[in-house]
């Protein structure tokens, strides 16, 4: 079907306030990742899903980020409390399996003023 | 730190051109990606090389892998303006994560 999508694609917010991002995946990837990208950097990974279960959220900077993924498709990238160093694009991804090649989705600009 | 690092930074050819990026990385990986990034727009996946490959071919790209010096090279034939983007690698470490470059901005003149 349709590729990954995103939205919202852009968000502006108060330092302070909290935000949620959604990802909808290809239909049939069990594998979903969060990337956080800042402007002229590479992607750089948060979290991994295999299946509903996070695989790895290593890469989560703090506990002020939380992700989900409760039916195994759709996932919701969570910030608290959220700062101007939030500020970034978020991208997400799914493939087929783990190790596949990724489809990313069009990102999500995260602006905290 | 960014597990795969691209080299050059930015590399202008003119339209015709070869263009042949660089990628190192630090640990032992099970694959290596390419992926292209136009200005703005998500992130395409161009090729992928398994640890036991060499080289790999697909239409005008090259990859090559030499895991004895943890690199990989992608080389783009006849470039064209419209491969006018970013590029960058990504590796699979042991565990979960993926680890992308810095990437190489790469500008073909028409």
């Amino acid at each position: 079907g349709a590729g990954v999508s995103q939205t919202p694609s852009n968000k502006v917010t108060e330092k302070g306030k909290y935000v949620e991002l959604r990802c909808d995946p290809i239909s049939g990837h069990t594998a979903l990742y969060w990337y956080r990208q800042s402007l002229g950097q590479g992607p750089e990974f948060l979290i991994y899903f295999q299946g509903t279960g996070a695989a790895d959220d290593s890469g989560l900077p703090n506990d002020r980020f939380f992700a989900v993924r409760p039916e195994g498709s759709v996932s919701t990238l969570k910030i608290q409390r959220t700062e101007r160093g939030d500020s970034a694009m978020y991208l997400c991804a799914s493939s087929l399996i783990w190790g596949n090649e990724q489809f990313f989705g069009p990102g999500t600009r995260l602006t905290v003023l | 730190s960014q597990q795969g690092e691209e080299d050059p930074q930015a590399l202008s050819i003119q339209e015709g051109e070869n263009a042949t990026m660089n990628c190192s990385y630090k640990t032992s990986i099970n694959n290596l990606q390419w992926y292209r990034q136009n200005s703005g727009r998500g992130l395409v996946h161009l090729i992928l090389i398994r640890s036991n490959e060499r080289e790999k071919h697909s239409g005008r790209l090259r990859v090559t892998l030499d895991t004895s010096k943890k690199s990989s090279s992608l080389l783009i034939t006849a470039s064209r303006a419209a491969d006018t983007a970013s590029y960058f690698c990504a590796t699979d470490m042991s565990g979960n994560q993926f680890y992308f470059g810095t990437g190489t901005s790469l500008t073909v003149i028409p």
